[in-house]
């Protein structure tokens, strides 16, 4: 079954407490980014990476870091969290040009 | 970049009635538009999209429609059911990125009432 999926699905954490939220696809995209959803804000996008070793810098890339090592995979760090990064997280797929396919969230709070 | 606005941020319909959303865009390069449904809880989903060579598309009671000389799209569910009920998102794909990066609308909460 084609699929993202991502984990944790909830993660509680404290302030400046390193964490990693994988993400992985398994359809072949070239193309991964991470997006934040908050109230009121709609899908802003963090990170997005075209290929293996190609990452780049969405709209509200501040705090986070991400990595492209495999095509399947695409984690995203944060290094020391604050409670302004607390909210839900998705991870997205997709060929070049084509609509994005998401994983199912990772709800995040930080304490 | 692109910039999407996206109106109203909320819509109440009643069961049996049409809705439209609508949205507009910033960026005259961008050539693709997918709307995606948000039902609680969960995943973004596709449920239709629009290429920049194509004015109208229909998917049984949802449709869309471009105009590409306002930089403006919408989408239209008719007969809306209960099930309709969810938060529905535009999205313009433009050609930073490599022609992957979608810019969100900020959501429109809709809710069909019975």
């Amino acid at each position: 079954e084609a699929q993202v999926t991502q984990n944790p699905r909830y993660l509680i954490t404290v302030t400046g407490k390193k964490l990693t939220v994988t993400c992985s696809q398994n359809m072949n995209h070239e193309y991964m980014s991470w997006y934040r959803q908050d109230p009121g804000l709609g899908l802003r996008q963090i990170y997005y990476s075209m290929n293996v070793e190609v990452t780049d810098k969405g709209d509200v890339p501040e705090g986070y870091k991400v990595s492209r090592k495999e095509k399947r995979n695409f984690p995203l760090i944060l290094e020391s969290p604050s409670p302004n990064q607390t909210s839900l997280y998705f991870c997205a797929s997709a060929d070049r040009g084509e609509t994005q396919y998401f994983g199912p969230g990772t709800r995040l709070l930080v304490l | 970049g692109e910039n999407v606005e996206q109106h109203p941020s909320t819509l109440s319909v009643q069961e049996g009635d049409s809705a439209v959303i609508k949205c507009t865009y910033s960026d005259s390069a961008s050539n693709y538009f997918p709307w995606y449904k948000q039902e609680l809880g969960k995943r973004p989903q596709l449920i239709i999209d629009i290429r920049s060579n194509v004015g109208e598309k229909k998917d049984q009671r949802i449709a869309v429609t471009l105009n590409k000389t306002a930089k403006h799209f919408s989408l239209h569910i008719t007969e809306t059911q209960p099930e309709d009920s969810a938060v529905y998102f535009c999205a313009a794909i433009g050609l930073t990125g490599g022609g992957n990066k979608l810019t969100f609308g900020t959501g429109t909460q809709l809710k069909v009432e019975l």
